[in-house]
Parts: structure tokens; C-alpha cells; sequence
């Protein structure tokens, strides 16, 4: 089976100051990575992913995470931060090799706000 | 327009009721995806779909039927509504291929039963 956890609930961060949202995941097999966000009355916007490759993975709107095998983290970061950036974050996980491997798995997701 | 759409985003039906809720995507994409989101549970996969006529459950299908005739509408449908679906239900779509991957959501439907 897959997970993934997000083990803050809420992060708090002053504009400018560089933000850093966490994800840990556990697969059988190795694993396909997705960073999305969701702002308030709106579905899910795609971000990022890791599939194979760099470990650190640049996406939309500045953001970017590392993929960490040892540690079995992904974690979502960005340089600095903008009060735009306020929003509902979720990480999810496939597993390739495994039984329904198309499915994702998503995080409870983390509040990010963002403080001018 | 393209994208994915749902229909309606908005839904009040009394408990016991049939409510259906749809799902169209102009990208045709093979794989579709029903999910609820519910505080404290993020989202969970609710039934999917890998092509027309192709559907299989997900996490939490109880209560739930899909049916997918065309790739391109995959409408989900709630045979007698309970309280405990009340929810906000996100319809999803994505393919398959070395660059892609990521499944692409639609604005959802928040669905109140009472």
C-alpha cells in the first residue's frame, strides 16, 4: 500500500522569507511524485513531479522540491515567499510498480499562510 | 472551452434522493477519476475509470456508481443520498506517457445532503 504524510497541518511564513512545505511517502516500489495547490472554492492546480531523473524538480510559480530516497521525502520549497502563495497544499504518491499503480495518493494537505 | 468541467457546482438534495454529478473533458484523455475531499481526510479516490466502458473502485466506492459510455464525460452517481456524503467531489482526468502522469482537476461540486 501507499501513504504519504504531511506532518504540519499549518506553516506560518513572512513575505520574503523562504518557505518550505513537508512530505514523506511510503511505496513498495519506487514512486511517481506530484506537488499540487488549492486555493479557496477551486480544485487542485498541478505543480510539480518528480517521475525519474534530477532529484530537485522545478515547477510552476517558483516553486520546486527535492526528492529524497533515503529519506523518503519531498519536500515543496520556494526561495521566497508571496502572500499569493496562501493556499491549501497537497502532496500525492504513485507507486509504478504496484497493483493499480495509476491511482494517486494524496496528503491531508498543509495550510500555507503567508504573513505581509 | 477546454479543460474539465463539472456540473452543477452547487448541489442541496434531501437524504435518500438519486443525485448524479458530472464530469466532462474536452482533452481526451484516457483515465478519469472521482475523488471527495472532507477536512481532516484530504482527498480520497472514489471510483476511476482507464477508458470508455472500463471503471473499477477506488478507496471509498460504497454508495457511489459510475458509468462512462464516451471518454469524454464520466459522470458519478449517488443512488440514495446520505448525510455522510455530504462532501466536495472533484472529477479528475489524466494520461498515460513519458511526459505526463499528472491528472489535471476540475472546480468541483460541493454537495450538501440533509
Amino acid at each position: 500500500a501507499q501513504s504519504v504524510a504531511q506532518p504540519e497541518d499549518q506553516v506560518n511564513v513572512a513575505e520574503g522569507n523562504p518557505l518550505t512545505v513537508k512530505c514523506t511517502y511510503s511505496v513498495s516500489g519506487n514512486p511517481y511524485l506530484f506537488w499540487y495547490v488549492q486555493y479557496p472554492n477551486r480544485g487542485l492546480q498541478f505543480l510539480l513531479k518528480y517521475i525519474t531523473g534530477d532529484n530537485l524538480v522545478k515547477g510552476s510559480y517558483g516553486f520546486e522540491a527535492e526528492f529524497n530516497k533515503s529519506q523518503t521525502s519531498f519536500h515543496l520549497k520556494k526561495p521566497s515567499a508571496l502572500v499569493s502563495d496562501s493556499a491549501l497544499y497537497f502532496c500525492a504518491v504513485r507507486d509504478i510498480e504496484g497493483a493499480g499503480s495509476y491511482q494517486l495518493t494524496f496528503g491531508k494537505g498543509t495550510k500555507l499562510s503567508v504573513i505581509p | 472551452d477546454a479543460g474539465i468541467t463539472q456540473s452543477p457546482r452547487y448541489k442541496i438534495t434531501e437524504t435518500g434522493r438519486q443525485v448524479t454529478l458530472m464530469c466532462h473533458q474536452t482533452w481526451s484523455h484516457s483515465y478519469m477519476f472521482w475523488y471527495r475531499q472532507d477536512l481532516g481526510h484530504g482527498l480520497r479516490l472514489i471510483y476511476y475509470s482507464a477508458a470508455a466502458d472500463i471503471t473499477d473502485k477506488g478507496e471509498v466506492p460504497d454508495g457511489y456508481v459510475v458509468s462512462r459510455s464516451k471518454t469524454e464525460n464520466f459522470p458519478l452517481t449517488l443512488e440514495s443520498a446520505t448525510r455522510s456524503q455530504t462532501s466536495v467531489y472533484f472529477c479528475a482526468s489524466s494520461e498515460e506517457g513519458v511526459s505526463s502522469y499528472e491528472q489535471y482537476f476540475g472546480p468541483g461540486t460541493r454537495l450538501t445532503v440533509t
